[in-house]
Formats: C-alpha cells, structure tokens, sequence
C-alpha cells in the first residue's frame, strides 16, 4: 500500500514564525502536492511538484514556499505565518501516468493553528 | 476552468436506507472522476474511479458511481447506509491528459446516519 506521512497532526505556531510542513512518500511517485482544507471550501492546492526540485503553482500560492530536493519528500514553507494560514494541511502523491488517470494517495493531514 | 459541484453540502440517512450524494463536473473534455471519502481527523481514501469503459463502475465498501456523460454527472451511491459510512465525500475530476495529476475538488457532502 502507498503511504504518505506527514511530520505532525497538530501543530501550533505564532503569527510571524517560518512554519515548515514535512511530507513524505514511499511508493517513488513523481508528483506531489499540497492542498489546503477549509470548511465549506474543500480542497483547493498549493503547489505541487511533478519531479524533484520541480514546482509550480496551484490555485492559492500566496503566501506560500516549496521545496523538493529529492522524490519521495515534498515541503511546504510558510515564510511568515499569518492567522489565516490556520487551516489542515493535506499532503498528496501520485503517479505521473498520463491522463491523470490513477487519483492521488492522500496522508493524514496537518491541523496548522497560527495565533 | 475546470470545476466541481457537489450541490449537498449535508446529507442525512437512517442506517440501512440507500444513498446518492450527487456530484456534477465542467470541463472542456470528459475527465478522469474519483471519488473520496474523508472519516474525522483523517485523511482522504479514494472509493473509486471512472476512467473509460462501462460507466457504473464498483469501488470499496460496497460504494458504486454512475458517470452520465449527457449530465455532466458522476453520483456516488449506495444501496444499504452503514452508521461506519458517516464521513465527508469529495468529489474530483482530473485532466484527461497530462496536467500532472492535479485534481479539483468539489466542496464536500457531510454525511450523517442516524441509528
């Protein structure tokens, strides 16, 4: 089974602070990605990365970093953490076949409160 | 621009009645369709996925998906609700080709079954 971890379930951080979330896959797919959950709002993505120290944007990069130096780890920074960057944090890989055909493994999210 | 609708943003049944939780798409061509499903404080599992082929296709826990081309439509459905069935279903539609994988999501339907 694919497995997609990430570093913390909660995590707590004060406005201002470089906030970095870890995300880790063991199944050597090509892409990444990092979605942000709201409620009411669903999933809607950060960045992702479709091979090492590749990104590009999703549909809500402000305020956001990323960083893959190598396939199975995929980062993502808040440089300046802000309290509405208070959110959970869904890491995500899949494979690069094309057609987008083989969905995305999901890991267990972060809970990221900034205060 | 690619979307997601999913019109029910709650859904309530009693354990053994059936369910549809409704999911309608845009996009330029016919997508690759998933749904997932979300259990509190986890992260997402997908259920199952249309690519091409017979348009009722099967997933895990005893969930099933209509894709209906001339609606735009790809509702999930079960017969007999199970009280372990109350989670948050997304629906997502990924590119047809290339795009890397990147889903969009719909904004969720909560389920709740009552006992």
């Amino acid at each position: 089974d694919v497995k997609v971890t990430q570093s913390s379930r909660y995590l707590v951080k004060r406005t201002g602070e470089k906030v970095f979330l870890e995300c880790v896959q063991d199944m050597d797919h090509e892409n990444m990605f990092w979605y942000r959950q709201d409620p009411g709002l669903g999933l809607r993505l950060i960045y992702f990365s479709y091979d090492v120290k590749m990104k590009e944007k999703g549909d809500i990069p402000e305020g956001y970093s990323v960083s893959r130096e190598k396939k199975e780890r995929f980062s993502l920074i808040l440089e300046s953490a802000s309290t509405n960057q208070t959110s959970m944090y869904l890491c995500a890989s899949s494979l690069s076949a094309a057609g987008g055909g083989h969905g995305a493994y999901f890991g267990p999210g972060t809970r990221l409160t900034v205060l | 621009a690619q979307s997601v609708t999913q019109p029910d943003i709650h859904i309530t049944v009693s354990e053994g009645a059936s369910l549809e939780l409704r999911c309608n798409y845009s996009y330029g061509a016919t997508p690759y369709l998933f749904w997932y499903v979300q259990s509190p404080g986890q992260g997402l599992q997908l259920l199952l996925k249309y690519f091409s082929g017979d348009t009722l296709v099967q997933g895990i826990k005893g969930f099933e998906a209509e894709f209906k081309r001339s609606q735009s439509s790809f509702n999930l459905r079960k017969p007999s609700v199970h009280w372990s069935d109350a989670a948050e279903y997304f629906c997502a539609v990924g590119p047809p080709t290339g795009g890397g994988n990147k889903l969009t999501f719909g904004t969720g339907t909560q389920l709740k079954v009552e006992l």
